[in-house]
């Protein structure tokens, strides 16, 4: 099956930075979605983005299907911002594949 | 509105009780979904419903027993589960099974079983 990397597993920031989440997969895809899950479990939709780039607010999202990856832009960041990001890819028969997270902490 | 909402959000259960987890949309979607979490590990499918007829199951034990009684609803009837069943169990939909499109998510039942 589709394999789902997501670098780096952690991160800490303090507030105001800016911070470059990365997902790379295995094989072409159908789809792809970022998510946030905040610390009550809740999974947010951020960007469906099986290609080009697409901004909301602070955050952006770029994927280049050609080469397999694809990008999240935090700016800015706040404490609310804390939690795990997912990228999830989807080949065929609506079957979404997550990566592993990246589990960002905001200090202030 | 893109809200699933999912109740309980906790349940505390012993391994012969029976108890059931709800999920209800009203986007309009016909694919629904069932995932589960553990702890600092992502969501994996446990089974999908189109059309409220069950399209996947990923070969998940006959102890959760999922239902559809209508386009809105989903169900996860749980009956003698294991202590290592304990996880958060998340609800999605999404307009349509096999068309790529964005899956929705509840804020899911945080499920202990002792």
């Amino acid at each position: 099956g589709i394999q789902v990397e997501q670098s780096p597993p952690d991160l800490i920031l303090q507030e105001g930075a800016n911070s470059t989440l990365r997902c790379n997969f295995s094989d072409s895809v159908n789809n792809l979605q970022w998510f946030h899950q905040n610390p009550w479990g809740q999974l947010i939709n951020l960007f469906y983005i099986p290609s080009g780039t697409k901004q909301n607010g602070r955050l952006s999202a770029t994927t280049v299907a050609t080469e397999r990856y694809s990008l999240l832009y935090i700016s800015s960041s706040q404490t609310t911002d804390s939690g795990v990001y997912f990228c999830a890819v989807e080949t065929s028969g609506s079957r979404l594949t997550f990566g592993e997270g990246t589990q960002l902490t905001v200090n202030p | 509105d893109t809200e699933v909402t999912q109740t309980p959000k906790h349940l505390v259960m012993g391994m012969t009780n029976k108890k059931s987890l709800k999920c209800e949309q009203h986007m309009g979607h016909r694919a629904m979904y069932w995932y589960k979490q553990k702890a600092k590990k992502p969501p994996e499918l446990m089974f999908v419903y189109s059309y409220e007829k069950l399209s996947i199951n990923e070969s998940v034990p006959s102890r959760f027993s999922p239902e559809c009684p209508n386009s809105s609803l989903l169900n996860l009837h749980l009956h003698a589960l294991q202590p290592e069943d304990s996880a958060l169990y998340l609800c999605a939909s999404s307009q349509e099974w096999l068309v790529t499109d964005t899956q929705y998510f509840g804020p899911g039942t945080r499920l202990t079983v002792l």
